[in-house]
């Protein structure tokens, strides 16, 4: 397998305009994770995704973020509009889980850097 | 708060030991973990620790947990330079969802020659 798979790796946009970030977690995996990361506030969980359905959303900052798991191969986060604020390295991470387990290795994709001008 | 408290940076030489701690939030966390992140790479998991556990170790590397002091470090022993990379604890509450780890900020490990 080739781990998790994020596209783009670099995205360079203006403010305003629309950003889409893609995942293709790790086949047989069913839980799916996006991570934010900035300098400032580290790692943070934007969302949880569980059999393609969203767990926990509280860490999405806001209506402007919005994301998709259509199905258990691929995974949108949605920026509209984006913002400088917004610049940071996207991560997707994909795991198995199994019911009331924790003892679970989540898989990193190597990440989208957004940057907002 | 809900803070994973890492040292940001650490320097040693190659050879030596090295030592990055960290203290988590909640005593009654049951995974502790140790993540890898090289330059322009997502994270790797290094290792984890079962909280009922006081110590594991892997190859050159040690977990030790104090869960009285809701402290865990990673020691790797014989430091190499492609050991360089920034090194993140985190944990899993109970309260919290299943796979929504807290991160420390990282600490950047830089092994001189």
């Amino acid at each position: 397998d080739a781990g998790v798979i994020q596209s783009p790796r670099h995205e360079v946009t203006e403010m305003g305009q629309e950003v889409t970030l893609r995942c293709k977690p790790i086949s047989g995996h069913n839980s799916l994770f996006w991570y934010r990361q900035t300098m400032m506030r580290g790692l943070e969980l934007l969302i949880y995704f569980n059999n393609n359905v969203p767990i926990d959303d509280s860490g999405m900052p806001e209506d402007r973020f919005s994301a998709k798991m259509p199905n258990a191969s691929f995974s949108t986060l949605k920026i509209q509009p984006s913002e400088p604020r917004d610049s940071a390295v996207y991560f997707c991470a994909s795991s198995w889980e199994g019911y009331g387990s924790r003892n679970t290795e989540a898989f990193f994709g190597q990440g989208t850097r957004l940057t907002v001008v | 708060g809900e803070d994973v408290e890492q040292s940001l940076f650490l320097s040693v030489r190659e050879g030596d030991s090295s030592v990055i701690n960290c203290t988590y939030t909640d005593s009654s966390s049951t995974y502790l973990y140790w993540y890898k992140q090289e330059p322009g790479a997502g994270l790797q998991l290094l290792t984890y620790i079962f909280s009922n556990m006081d110590m594991k170790q892997d190859q050159r590397l040690t977990v030790l947990l104090n869960k009285k002091d809701k402290h865990l470090s990673l020691r790797i022993a014989d430091t190499q330079t492609g050991d360089s990379a920034i090194y993140f604890c985190a944990e899993i509450p109970p309260r919290r969802s299943q796979g929504n780890l807290i991160f420390g900020k990282g600490t950047k490990l830089s092994v001189k020659p």
